[in-house]
């Protein structure tokens, strides 16, 4: 069974760097295909899809967040990091971390199934 | 970018009743090389992260009930609730995955009980 959670801070201050963690379980991110991806959903708002990481460390970035955001893997620790600079208010949502299904391996092509539940991050001085 | 756009953004169908939805994206998603189209559908429940319905537009995920199914192709597409349940109230998205640079998600349609 796939699971994931997401851990970080719930409060930020405008200007600051958010670092969140996903910790994993149920598969291993040395294996040929798999991808963890991060999406965020602003509260009462739609789904955004922020960066995407693969096995062999090959990164995928959403282009207009591009110049703010690094994902790494600790695959020892099955556990995947986002980080975003210069946070701002609009930042505030519900980041997910969710593992890249498995139909997808072979396509180049990227969507999720299952999912982490979500931590809420707020950006306040 | 591919935008995803979902109408109507709400509706409310009583109990046992079709519901559909729409998703229309900007440019075709169907790819000439394997004639599939690329999209995902997601139901998102109340403060639940988003559970994969469907992919390749039509392909159920396994474990969901056949009353989903999924349609259309190019640049218009269905998901279909044909006979709707308590349990299915929730928002439900589409997403684009055609592109390699960026993956993007409707806005969301919220299915309610008449």
């Amino acid at each position: 069974q796939i699971t994931l959670k997401e851990s970080g801070p719930t409060v930020v201050k405008p200007t600051q760097t958010l670092t969140l963690t996903c910790t994993f379980s149920g598969f291993s991110l040395s294996a040929t295909g798999v991808g963890v991806g991060w999406i965020r959903q602003p509260p009462g708002k739609a789904l955004e899809w922020l960066a995407l990481i693969y096995w062999d460390d090959d990164k995928r970035y959403s282009p207009s967040l591009k110049s703010r955001l690094t994902i790494t893997k600790d695959t020892s620790k099955n556990q995947v990091v986002l980080t975003m600079t210069n946070m701002d208010p609009v930042d505030t949502a519900t980041y997910y971390c969710a593992h890249r299904h498995v139909a997808a391996v072979g396509t180049g092509r990227n969507w999720f199934d299952p999912w982490g539940q979500g931590t809420l991050v707020t950006v306040s001085s | 970018d591919i935008v995803m756009t979902q109408s109507p953004d709400s509706l409310a169908v009583s109990l046992g009743e079709r519901a559909t939805i729409n998703c229309k994206s900007s440019q075709s998603i169907l790819y000439s090389s394997d004639n599939k189209n690329y999209l995902a559908w997601y139901q998102q429940k109340p403060g639940q992260p988003p559970k994969l319905l469907i992919y390749w537009a039509s392909t159920r995920e396994s474990g969901v009930p056949d009353r989903f199914s999924g349609s259309g192709s190019g640049t218009d597409f269905t998901l279909t609730i044909s006979s709707l349940q308590a349990e299915d109230v929730a928002v439900y998205y589409c997403q684009q995955y055609y592109s390699t640079l960026a993956l993007t998600f409707g806005g969301g349609t919220k299915v309610e009980i008449k």
